[in-house]
Protein backbone atom coordinates (compact mmCIF):
# COMPACT_ATOMS: atom_id res chain seq x y z
CA UNK A 1 0.00 0.00 0.00
CA UNK A 2 1.63 2.98 -1.33
CA UNK A 3 1.60 5.45 1.66
CA UNK A 4 3.15 8.27 -0.35
CA UNK A 5 1.34 8.96 -3.79
CA UNK A 6 2.48 11.03 -6.51
CA UNK A 7 -0.37 11.31 -9.12
CA UNK A 8 1.32 12.91 -11.56
CA UNK A 9 3.93 11.21 -13.40
CA UNK A 10 5.53 13.99 -16.04
CA UNK A 11 4.89 17.91 -15.46
CA UNK A 12 6.26 20.48 -18.34
CA UNK A 13 6.55 24.14 -17.45
CA UNK A 14 8.12 26.91 -19.31
CA UNK A 15 11.27 28.20 -18.05
CA UNK A 16 11.00 31.15 -15.86
CA UNK A 17 7.43 29.96 -14.62
CA UNK A 18 5.92 28.47 -11.62
CA UNK A 19 6.90 24.29 -10.95
CA UNK A 20 4.53 22.80 -8.67
CA UNK A 21 4.87 19.38 -7.60
CA UNK A 22 2.88 17.73 -5.08
CA UNK A 23 1.97 14.93 -3.12
CA UNK A 24 -0.25 13.13 -0.88
CA UNK A 25 0.04 10.66 2.31
CA UNK A 26 -2.21 8.35 3.74
CA UNK A 27 -0.27 7.53 7.49
CA UNK A 28 -1.71 10.57 9.34
CA UNK A 29 1.37 9.68 11.77
CA UNK A 30 3.93 11.19 9.17
CA UNK A 31 5.73 14.22 11.21
CA UNK A 32 8.35 14.97 8.52
CA UNK A 33 8.79 15.32 5.17
CA UNK A 34 11.38 15.31 2.84
CA UNK A 35 12.22 16.21 -0.89
CA UNK A 36 14.76 14.63 -3.34
CA UNK A 37 15.63 15.28 -6.73
CA UNK A 38 17.25 12.86 -9.18
CA UNK A 39 19.03 13.03 -12.49
CA UNK A 40 19.80 10.53 -14.49
CA UNK A 41 22.81 8.30 -14.00
CA UNK A 42 22.90 9.66 -10.66
CA UNK A 43 21.52 8.76 -7.38
CA UNK A 44 18.64 10.95 -5.36
CA UNK A 45 20.26 13.95 -3.53
CA UNK A 46 18.12 15.43 -0.92
CA UNK A 47 16.78 19.11 -1.61
CA UNK A 48 14.01 20.72 1.28
CA UNK A 49 12.12 18.85 4.21
CA UNK A 50 9.51 20.49 6.24
CA UNK A 51 8.38 19.40 9.74
CA UNK A 52 4.69 18.94 10.73
CA UNK A 53 5.01 21.94 12.82
CA UNK A 54 5.44 24.26 9.62
CA UNK A 55 3.50 24.68 6.87
CA UNK A 56 5.51 26.31 4.92
CA UNK A 57 9.87 26.01 4.53
CA UNK A 58 11.55 28.06 2.09
CA UNK A 59 14.94 27.53 0.40
CA UNK A 60 15.72 29.87 -2.35
CA UNK A 61 13.82 29.02 -5.44
CA UNK A 62 12.64 25.79 -3.66
CA UNK A 63 9.73 26.32 -1.14
CA UNK A 64 7.50 23.47 0.48
CA UNK A 65 3.53 23.81 1.57
CA UNK A 66 2.09 21.55 4.24
CA UNK A 67 -1.59 21.08 4.50
CA UNK A 68 -2.04 18.31 7.21
CA UNK A 69 -5.78 18.34 7.30
CA UNK A 70 -5.37 17.61 3.35
CA UNK A 71 -2.67 15.41 3.88
CA UNK A 72 -0.93 17.15 0.93
CA UNK A 73 1.93 18.49 0.54
CA UNK A 74 3.68 20.79 -2.60
CA UNK A 75 7.16 21.54 -4.13
CA UNK A 76 7.49 24.87 -5.78
CA UNK A 77 10.02 26.34 -7.96
CA UNK A 78 9.94 30.04 -9.12
CA UNK A 79 11.00 30.67 -11.35
CA UNK A 80 12.15 27.93 -13.23
CA UNK A 81 15.20 26.78 -14.43
CA UNK A 82 16.63 24.42 -17.19
CA UNK A 83 18.71 22.78 -14.39
CA UNK A 84 15.12 21.64 -13.05
CA UNK A 85 14.74 19.38 -15.28
CA UNK A 86 14.95 15.88 -13.18
CA UNK A 87 12.72 13.17 -11.35
CA UNK A 88 11.23 14.45 -8.03
CA UNK A 89 10.67 12.19 -5.21
CA UNK A 90 8.56 13.32 -2.17
CA UNK A 91 9.54 10.92 0.92
CA UNK A 92 8.40 10.62 5.14
CA UNK A 93 10.17 8.61 7.40
CA UNK A 94 8.13 5.29 8.36
CA UNK A 95 8.26 4.58 12.18
CA UNK A 96 11.41 6.43 12.83
CA UNK A 97 13.28 3.86 10.42
CA UNK A 98 13.23 3.89 6.95
CA UNK A 99 11.94 6.41 4.28
CA UNK A 100 8.89 5.67 2.20
CA UNK A 101 9.37 7.32 -1.27
CA UNK A 102 6.38 8.28 -3.98
CA UNK A 103 6.48 7.30 -6.97
CA UNK A 104 8.46 10.05 -8.33
CA UNK A 105 7.51 13.04 -10.65
CA UNK A 106 9.31 14.11 -14.27
CA UNK A 107 9.57 17.26 -14.16
CA UNK A 108 10.75 18.96 -17.54
CA UNK A 109 11.65 22.53 -18.30
CA UNK A 110 10.92 24.05 -21.65
CA UNK A 111 13.32 26.71 -22.66
CA UNK B 1 35.81 10.90 -3.68
CA UNK B 2 32.05 10.25 -3.89
CA UNK B 3 30.64 9.60 0.16
CA UNK B 4 28.81 6.54 -1.37
CA UNK B 5 30.12 4.64 -3.88
CA UNK B 6 28.60 1.22 -5.68
CA UNK B 7 30.29 -1.09 -7.28
CA UNK B 8 29.22 -2.02 -10.80
CA UNK B 9 27.49 0.79 -12.19
CA UNK B 10 26.44 -1.48 -14.97
CA UNK B 11 25.84 -5.04 -14.90
CA UNK B 12 24.55 -7.81 -17.25
CA UNK B 13 23.63 -11.04 -15.89
CA UNK B 14 21.99 -14.37 -16.83
CA UNK B 15 19.17 -15.93 -15.58
CA UNK B 16 19.92 -18.24 -12.61
CA UNK B 17 23.48 -16.61 -11.76
CA UNK B 18 24.36 -15.45 -8.51
CA UNK B 19 25.56 -11.33 -8.26
CA UNK B 20 26.42 -9.04 -6.20
CA UNK B 21 26.51 -5.43 -5.73
CA UNK B 22 28.52 -3.51 -3.45
CA UNK B 23 28.27 -0.30 -1.48
CA UNK B 24 30.90 1.23 0.32
CA UNK B 25 30.78 4.95 2.36
CA UNK B 26 32.95 7.23 4.17
CA UNK B 27 30.62 9.59 6.08
CA UNK B 28 30.47 7.39 8.79
CA UNK B 29 27.40 6.76 9.36
CA UNK B 30 25.49 3.69 10.90
CA UNK B 31 22.84 3.03 8.88
CA UNK B 32 22.83 1.88 5.41
CA UNK B 33 20.00 0.78 2.96
CA UNK B 34 19.30 -0.64 -0.46
CA UNK B 35 16.53 0.80 -2.79
CA UNK B 36 15.31 -0.30 -6.02
CA UNK B 37 13.80 1.70 -8.65
CA UNK B 38 11.40 0.61 -11.12
CA UNK B 39 9.15 3.28 -13.63
CA UNK B 40 5.93 3.88 -12.12
CA UNK B 41 6.57 2.69 -8.58
CA UNK B 42 9.58 4.87 -7.31
CA UNK B 43 12.01 3.55 -4.75
CA UNK B 44 11.05 0.63 -2.86
CA UNK B 45 13.49 -0.62 0.40
CA UNK B 46 15.05 -4.04 0.17
CA UNK B 47 16.54 -4.02 3.40
CA UNK B 48 17.84 -1.58 5.38
CA UNK B 49 20.60 -2.29 8.90
CA UNK B 50 21.54 0.21 11.42
CA UNK B 51 24.41 -1.29 12.63
CA UNK B 52 26.79 -4.15 11.54
CA UNK B 53 24.90 -6.46 14.08
CA UNK B 54 21.27 -5.29 12.85
CA UNK B 55 19.74 -6.20 9.35
CA UNK B 56 15.95 -5.87 8.43
CA UNK B 57 14.21 -6.61 5.83
CA UNK B 58 12.14 -4.09 3.81
CA UNK B 59 9.02 -4.30 1.45
CA UNK B 60 10.62 -6.43 -1.40
CA UNK B 61 13.13 -9.03 0.26
CA UNK B 62 12.35 -11.61 -1.51
CA UNK B 63 14.85 -12.76 -3.83
CA UNK B 64 17.03 -10.66 -2.29
CA UNK B 65 20.34 -11.07 0.48
CA UNK B 66 22.69 -8.41 2.30
CA UNK B 67 25.70 -8.65 4.21
CA UNK B 68 27.14 -5.60 6.38
CA UNK B 69 30.60 -6.36 6.58
CA UNK B 70 31.92 -3.25 8.46
CA UNK B 71 30.32 0.06 9.16
CA UNK B 72 31.36 0.96 5.93
CA UNK B 73 30.02 -1.78 3.67
CA UNK B 74 26.98 -3.65 2.96
CA UNK B 75 26.38 -5.31 -0.17
CA UNK B 76 23.12 -6.85 -1.68
CA UNK B 77 23.25 -10.34 -3.56
CA UNK B 78 20.81 -11.93 -5.87
CA UNK B 79 20.63 -15.64 -5.32
CA UNK B 80 19.39 -16.78 -8.42
CA UNK B 81 18.76 -13.70 -10.47
CA UNK B 82 15.48 -13.58 -12.83
CA UNK B 83 13.90 -10.97 -15.06
CA UNK B 84 12.14 -8.82 -12.81
CA UNK B 85 15.18 -7.79 -10.81
CA UNK B 86 16.43 -5.74 -13.46
CA UNK B 87 16.48 -2.56 -12.11
CA UNK B 88 18.43 0.38 -10.88
CA UNK B 89 19.70 -0.18 -7.21
CA UNK B 90 20.53 2.30 -4.88
CA UNK B 91 22.41 2.41 -1.99
CA UNK B 92 21.97 4.89 0.56
CA UNK B 93 23.47 6.16 4.34
CA UNK B 94 22.01 8.33 6.99
CA UNK B 95 23.33 9.29 10.56
CA UNK B 96 19.57 9.69 11.46
CA UNK B 97 16.15 9.31 9.08
CA UNK B 98 14.85 12.60 9.59
CA UNK B 99 18.36 13.69 8.32
CA UNK B 100 17.35 13.01 4.98
CA UNK B 101 19.68 9.85 3.07
CA UNK B 102 22.80 10.35 1.25
CA UNK B 103 23.07 7.94 -1.86
CA UNK B 104 25.22 6.37 -4.29
CA UNK B 105 25.12 6.68 -8.26
CA UNK B 106 23.39 3.61 -8.62
CA UNK B 107 23.90 0.11 -10.55
CA UNK B 108 22.10 -0.62 -13.62
CA UNK B 109 21.29 -4.52 -13.43
CA UNK B 110 19.93 -6.19 -16.44
CA UNK B 111 18.89 -10.23 -15.92
CA UNK B 112 18.20 -11.92 -19.45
Amino acid sequence: DQQVKQNSPSLSVQEGRISILNCDYTNSMFDYFLWYKKYPAEGPTFLISISSIKDKNEDGRFTVFLNKSAKHLSLHIVPSQPGDSAVYFCAAPFGNEKLTFGTGTRLTIIP
Amino acid sequence: DADVTQTPRNRITKTGKRIMLECSQTKGHDRMYWYRQDPGLGLRLIYYSFDVKDINKGEISDGYSVSRQAQAKFSLSLESAIPNQTALYFCATSEWTGDGYTFGSGTRLTVV
